[in-house]
């Protein structure tokens, strides 16, 4: 089964730092990374590792190959403080990892 | 734009089946994508469930394969949800999706809470 690994598990920085998210993956594939807010569903940012879904700011970038991942988001503004999630299609599923929480410090 | 509503019952009770509904407002569910139904139970991430195309071809999660059954109605414009002897452990927010490619989600529904309880 494909396993997804976030670290760390939470991140505390203060707006305007860069914050740098971590995603392992236990096979090579295509990965996406996605927000989501307290209430809401998840927000696609990235797609194939790289790409910015529509409407996303160019602060977040994603970047990697094979297994492992990153997501990193610039000058940090207030409302990017959520839950990140990466997800990729391996072994005939599609799974998410347990995400990343980036609190306000 | 287009935009995707979940409907269905809030409470099933254990063993019994859980039902709901996608609706598909401002496009076609017959448009050349697949349609994926995603739940996340309380403090975790996401768990993809299965998906189905606009001609009705299904894929699904294997570790819930047997009780899972996604189908399309393409009179209504909506895709659907069954999930058969529920326990608690199905309690989840239950989300509806669009296939974005390569293998993404790039529109979602609001999401329905489902809670299994007697």
């Amino acid at each position: 089964d494909s396993v997804l690994t976030q670290s760390p598990a939470t991140l505390s920085l203060s707006p305007g730092e860069t914050a740098t998210l971590s995603c392992r993956a236990s096979s090579s594939s295509y990965l996406a990374w996605y927000q989501q807010k307290p209430g809401q569903a998840p927000r696609l940012l990235i797609y194939d590792a790289s790409n910015r879904a529509t409407g996303v700011p160019d602060r977040f970038s994603g970047s990697g190959s094979g297994t492992d991942f990153t997501l990193t988001i610039s000058r940090l503004e207030p409302e990017d403080f959520a839950v990140y999630y990466c997800q990729q299609y391996a072994y005939s599923r599609y799974s998410f990892g347990q995400g990343t929480k980036l609190e306000i410090k | 734009q287009v935009q995707l509503q979940e409907s269905g019952p809030g409470l099933v009770k254990p063993s019994g089946t859980l039902s709901l509904t996608c609706g598909v407002s401002g496009g076609s569910v017959t448009s050349n994508t697949w349609w994926s139904w995603v739940r996340q139970s309380p403090g975790k991430g996401p768990e993809w469930i299965g998906e189905v195309s606009q001609s009705g071809t299904t894929n699904y999660n294997p570790s819930l394969k047997g009780r899972v059954t996604i189908s399309v109605d393409q009179s209504k414009n909506q895709f659907s949800l069954r999930l058969t002897f529920v326990t608690a452990a199905d309690t989840a927010t239950y989300f509806c999706a669009r296939n974005f490619q390569p293998d993404a989600f790039d529109l979602w529904g609001r999401g329905t809470l489902v809670t299994v309880s007697s």
